[in-house]
């Protein structure tokens, strides 16, 4: 089993809807979990953190943490073709701090 | 400015070189990585230096040296390239060795021939 795990897509939406991107951890400890975008050929940036269980907005971008069920979850609302990207989920684990684990990423095609 | 940058774009080179990459931050961090990815996108790290001092060394051969002359610069020294390495190898840096928030380079693209 993955440490980090996503669907590698791709997810395709039209533009206007919402797309809903998941992810999976496995060590039940893990303590901070981060998205990063990353658009073909360039570098990852961070969009969102989240650090305890519910929602966290900001802007279009929801990101929702269940630490029972081990999963957190990017919501992005009103997608735009400008969203087109691989969308990276990073835990860091209990007792591994400096340390990101990254799953493999889920590409996003929004669809004008 | 450049927060993360990183030197060269772009490496081309045969099997059995040796051959480096430069990587520098002006964020003021204390911590700078090397990750690589591979041809799907799997993102991982290999090594992480805080303050000068390798505080990470993930199970990478030994071919591949790291090495940090002042906190703002971590370089990666690869010996002996073979087919396998060929990737994109980013450098990131962080505040703190916490690494809450990274901060990516644009990264250096290693065909080995």
């Amino acid at each position: 089993q993955k440490e980090v795990e996503q669907n590698s897509g791709p997810l395709s939406v039209p533009e206007g809807a919402i797309a809903s991107l998941n992810c999976t951890y496995s060590d039940r400890g893990s303590q901070s979990f981060f998205w990063y975008r990353q658009y073909s050929g360039k570098s990852p940036e961070l969009i969102m953190s989240i650090y305890s269980n519910g929602d966290k907005e900001d802007g279009r971008f929801t990101a929702q943490l269940n630490k029972a069920s081990q999963y957190v979850s990017l919501l992005i609302r009103d997608s735009q073709p400008s969203d087109s990207a691989t969308y990276l989920c990073a835990v860091i684990r209990s007792g591994n701090t400096g340390k990101l684990i990254f799953g493999q990423g889920t590409t996003l095609q929004v669809k004008p | 400015d450049t927060a993360v940058s990183q030197t060269p774009k772009y490496l081309v080179t045969q099997m059995g070189n040796d051959k480096s990459i430069k990587c520098e931050q002006n964020l003021g961090h204390d911590t700078m990585y090397w990750y690589k990815q591979d041809s799907k996108k799997f993102l991982k790290i290999m090594f992480s230096y805080n303050n000068k001092e390798l505080i990470i060394n993930e199970t990478v051969p030994n071919r591949f040296s790291p090495k940090s002359p002042d906190k703002a610069h971590l370089n990666l020294h690869i010996n002996s390239l073979e087919l396998g390495d060929s990737a994109v190898y980013f450098c990131a840096s962080s505040q703190d060795r916490r690494a809450e928030t990274q901060y990516f380079g644009p990264g250096t693209r290693l065909l080995v021939l």
